[in-house]
């Protein structure tokens, strides 16, 4: 498939293990920010997003920190699996519903 | 399946000339946006409508022009193509909640 980019950072992690994926972003009026999951040769999936009056959120094997003081964003992944080895991008919405992406982290999960 | 549709799935074209790419949204979205994936730039927003409407416009060249139908799809034109439009498009449509779903992706190729 694609590569969605040949100068991505990479996090390389064991199977079974937690990954913490992290983002800084740029707008402090940003109210809405999403962490998206993009495997080669696929259009970006929706993982799980936060709303800035929050600072937690979780989902499945999924959870997002907010840290609004120091505008980071994480995204932690409980027991990765194989099937989580992919490209991640976080995107904060500003200005509407108009999303800016981060520039994305490439998780390879080792069997 | 983001239930997000986009044709074609891969264009070559040569440099100067016009290309239409088309998006269907998912069932019930009223908003549509593109968005450009090229290996330096990361992930682009370029341009939303919503029920017809032009709503937010991102990055967008003077030679690149969309539109959204009554039907809702959406055609995204790029014209006097350069080699440096080579890049993966997507659409995106979005439901009233914010959550945007993207489809698979145009993989255009500028020869």
């Amino acid at each position: 498939g694609e590569s969605v980019g040949l100068h991505l950072p990479t996090l390389s992690v064991q199977e079974g293990d937690n990954s913490i994926i992290n983002c800084a972003y740029s707008n402090s009026a940003s109210d809405y920010f999403i962490w998206y999951k993009q495997e080669s040769g696929k259009g970006p999936q929706f993982i799980i997003d936060i709303r800035s009056n929050m600072d937690k959120r979780q989902g499945q094997r999924v959870t997002v920190l907010l840290n609004k003081t120091v505008k980071h964003l994480s995204l932690q992944i409980a027991a990765t699996q194989p099937g989580d080895s992919a490209v991640y991008f976080c995107a904060e919405n500003n200005a509407g519903n108009m999303l800016t992406f981060g520039g994305g982290t490439r998780l390879m999960v080792k069997p | 399946d983001s239930g997000v549709t986009q044709t074609p799935k891969h264009l070559i074209t040569a440099t100067g000339q016009r290309v239409t790419l088309r998006c269907s949204p998912r069932s019930g979205d009223l908003s549509v946006y593109w968005y450009q994936q090229s290996l330096d730039q990361g992930l682009q927003f370029l341009i939303q409508y919503y029920n017809g409407e032009e709503r937010a416009k991102g990055n967008i060249l003077e030679r690149f022009s969309a539109q959204q139908f009554p039907d809702l799809h959406s055609e995204l034109n790029l014209s006097s193509l350069e080699l440096g439009d080579s890049a993966l498009y997507f659409c995106a449509s979005s439901d009233p909640m914010d959550e945007q779903y993207f489809g698979p992706g145009t993989r255009l190729t500028v020869t």
